[in-house]
């Protein structure tokens, strides 16, 4: 079936340093991918999507790249900021079915 | 624009008594669903709802139900609580007539059941 691996987390970095969260999928056929951002005490809100292998999906200075060959969908960013300190969830969607498969999310931390 | 309104933010609740969380939204958007998020597990789908007038059930359904009567109306009814469903409740929804792969998010309903 179809399924998403997020790395544990809590991530703990200081201030402009770079970030990688790792996420790996399985899934039959292609489907999209997400990463959406749960701030403190909020609903999540997307972050950023990729519809198609090689596509890379870009927002407030995250970047993803949809890497069919490896099965991910690693998250990045050159230089976090404090304000980045959230839950991040690396998520599918199967074209047309409308029916999300999410990762278990990995809270980072940016310390000042 | 207020987007997606949950009520309530919080409530504690015995075992064995009911209990309907709410979700408006203002954007008519045609689909919508719930999610409960568990430490661990992610987000998980409840109930969802392709159009008013029609409900399906998603990954967990036992123990819930909802109803669709209108657009901007999607609740979410407990009918004899358990300890089980200790959880934090999301509401969302999506526009299939537009990017409807985007999912938008209330603030979530902390739910305690004792």
């Amino acid at each position: 079936g179809n399924s998403v691996t997020q790395m544990e987390g809590p991530v703990t970095l200081s201030e402009e340093a770079f970030l990688t969260i790792n996420c790996t999928y399985t899934a039959t056929g292609y489907p999209s991918l997400f990463w959406y951002v749960q701030y403190p005490g909020e609903g999540l809100q997307l972050l950023l999507k990729a519809t198609k292998a090689d596509d890379k999906g870009s927002n407030k200075g995250f970047e993803a790249t949809y890497r069919k060959e490896t099965t991910s969908f690693h998250l990045e960013k050159g230089s976090v900021q404090v304000s980045d300190s959230a839950v991040y969830f690396c998520a599918l969607m199967k074209r047309g079915t409308y029916k999300y498969i999410f990762g278990t999310g990995t809270r980072l931390k940016v310390l000042a | 624009t207020a987007g997606i309104t949950q009520a309530p933010t919080s409530q504690i609740l015995a075992a064995g008594r009911s209990m309907t969380l709410r979700c408006t939204q203002d954007m008519r958007h045609n689909a919508m669903y719930w999610y409960r998020q568990d430490l661990g597990l992610g987000l998980r789908l409840i109930h969802y709802s392709n159009t008013a007038g029609t409900t399906g059930k998603g990954e967990v359904p036992d123990g819930y139900s909802v109803s669709r009567a209108n657009t901007d109306d999607f609740p979410l009814t407990l009918a004899s609580a358990v300890p089980s469903q200790t959880s934090v409740y999301f509401c969302a929804s999506s526009d299939r007539g537009g990017d409807g792969e985007k999912l938008f998010f209330g603030s979530g309903t902390q739910l305690s059941v004792l």
